[in-house]
C-alpha cells in the first residue's frame, strides 16, 4: 500500500534556530496536509498543498509540494518555544483516507 | 460549537474485555475516523466512515469493529482486548468539500491501556 515517509524523526535545536522536515511518499499524492501536535494534544490541522510545486506561508512557516506531488517539505525560520510539538504529513490516499508519515518531534532549547 | 468529543478519555482494560470507544461530532461532517498512535508510528487508520450507515476498513482494522448508526457518532469497539492495542487512539472527521476543505479535525484522544 501507498507508504508516506517523514524525516528526521527527531530535531532538536536551539531556539531562533531554523528547522525542517521531509516526507517522501512512494507514490503520486493528490494532495498533502500537514498537522501540528503538541505534547499530550491531538493533531490540528496547519495547511493543505495541492498544485504541483506550490510553495504556502504561514508567518515563520514555509510549505511546499513537489513538482512530481511525491514529497512534501515544511521549513520553521527561527524556532520560537511555542513551536515544540510533532509536526505530521499526510498524503491522500484514494477514498477520502489520509496516510500519515510518522512525525517529526521538535523539541527546542530556550 | 464542541466540535469532535471523545469518550473516555482513559481506560484501562484486562486482556479479553470488550469495550466501547464513543466519537460524537457537532459539524454535521460526513466523514469520519478512527486512528491509533503509538511511539514512532503516526497515525494509522482502523476503520472509516463516508456516511451514515456506512463503514470501511483502514489500515489495520483486525480486533476492532465500528458501527455509524447516526451522522454525529461513530463507534469503535473492541470485542477481546488484547496487549497490543494499549495505544492512543484518535477520532477525527471532515467535510470532504472541494471549496471548504479536506482538513480533519480531531477529538481529545483515548488513552487505552490493556493488561
Amino acid at each position: 500500500g501507498q507508504q508516506v515517509m517523514q524525516i528526521p524523526q527527531y530535531q532538536h535545536v536551539q531556539e531562533g534556530e531554523d528547522f525542517t522536515t521531509y516526507c517522501n511518499s512512494s507514490t503520486t499524492l493528490s494532495n498533502i496536509q500537514w498537522y501540528k501536535q503538541r505534547p499530550g494534544g491531538h493533531p490540528v490541522f496547519l495547511i493543505q498543498l495541492v498544485k504541483s510545486g506550490e510553495v504556502k506561508k504561514q508567518k515563520r512557516l514555509t510549505f511546499q509540494f513537489g513538482e512530481a506531488k511525491k514529497n512534501s517539505s515544511l521549513h520553521i525560520t527561527a524556532t520560537q518555544t511555542t513551536d515544540v510539538g510533532t509536526y505530521f504529513c499526510a498524503g491522500e490516499a484514494g477514498a477520502q483516507k489520509l496516510v500519515f508519515g510518522q512525525g517529526t518531534r521538535l523539541t527546542i532549547n530556550p | 460549537n464542541a466540535g469532535v468529543t471523545q469518550t473516555p478519555k482513559f481506560r484501562v482494560l484486562k486482556t479479553g474485555q470488550s469495550m466501547t470507544l464513543l466519537c460524537a461530532q457537532d459539524m454535521n461532517h460526513e466523514y469520519m475516523y478512527w486512528y491509533r498512535q503509538d511511539p514512532g508510528m503516526g497515525l494509522r487508520l482502523i476503520h472509516y466512515s463516508v456516511g451514515e450507515g456506512t463503514t470501511a476498513k483502514g489500515e489495520v482494522p483486525d480486533g476492532y469493529n465500528v458501527s455509524r448508526l447516526k451522522k454525529q457518532n461513530f463507534l469503535l469497539g473492541l470485542e477481546s482486548a488484547a496487549p497490543s492495542q494499549t495505544s492512543v487512539y484518535f477520532c477525527a472527521s471532515t467535510r470532504q468539500h472541494p471549496v471548504a476543505g479536506y482538513e480533519q479535525y480531531f477529538g481529545p484522544g483515548t488513552r487505552l491501556t490493556v493488561t
